[in-house]
């Protein structure tokens, strides 16, 4: 069964450091998400992807957040200037309708 | 806009007790409703869902939910647990749109022999 691929699974990187996650969506789904897990707390919605644009983003997704799919199979989330409160695990999904499709996450850790 | 509550933030059952785990929501339009499951260390997967049609949703390993409208509530049950069963549970709704999935703050389920 395809299924979404997020990579690194952990990454540890320096308050002020930017970072980019990646993700590889199930090759014919149309819509691409990023969210959320700060450890302990409920899984955010960060953002929702469609037709090479943003659809709709959270409260959460501010400057310092941007996403791009730079080619047919790639999606990615870049934090330009990590702070500490960054610390989460960061899924990426995928749908084609109502099932999104999560990756096994990435696990940001900013020191 | 969405939001969903789930009551018990960790619910302790034995093996082969049944279980039921609370979901609330509320919203101004019509939802779809879903329940993901998360075993630790993996990513969510999805459990079951409500689309339309029949109120009484279930999943392939013996779970089902109930959408009820008066009471704006989407439970989930099984009759009888197993260890394996043992993960967190987030119920999350979403409009029509199918944009943004409000998730719940997840309910622990451990089930103990």
């Amino acid at each position: 069964e395809p299924e979404v691929t997020q990579t690194p699974s952990h990454q540890v990187t320096q308050m002020g450091q930017e970072v980019i996650l990646r993700c590889v969506p199930i090759s014919n789904h149309l819509y691409f998400y990023w969210y959320r897990q700060i450890l302990g707390q409920k899984v955010e919605f960060l953002v929702s992807f469609y037709n090479n644009e943003i659809s709709e983003k959270s409260e959460i997704f501010d400057d310092q957040f941007s996403v791009e799919r730079p080619d047919g199979s790639n999606f990615t989330l870049k934090i330009r200037s990590t702070k500490l409160e960054d610390s989460a695990m960061y899924f990426c999904a995928s749908s084609e309708g109502s099932d999104r499709h999560f990756g096994s996450g990435t696990r940001l850790t900013v020191v | 806009a969405q939001s969903v509550t789930q009551l018990d933030s960790q619910v302790p059952v034995f093996e082969e007790a049944p279980v039921e785990l609370r979901c609330n929501y509320s919203s101004s339009v019509s939802v779809y409703l879903f329940w993901y499951v998360q075993y630790p260390n993996q990513g969510l997967q999805l459990l079951l869902k409500y689309l339309s049609g029949s109120t009484l949703v279930e999943s392939i390993n013996g779970f089902e939910a109930e959408f009820n409208k008066s009471q704006t509530s989407f439970h989930l049950r099984k009759p009888s647990v197993h260890i394996s069963d043992t993960a967190e549970y987030f119920c999350a709704v979403s409009d029509r749109g199918f944009q943004k999935l409000v998730f719940g703050t997840g309910t622990r389920l451990l089930v103990s022999p």
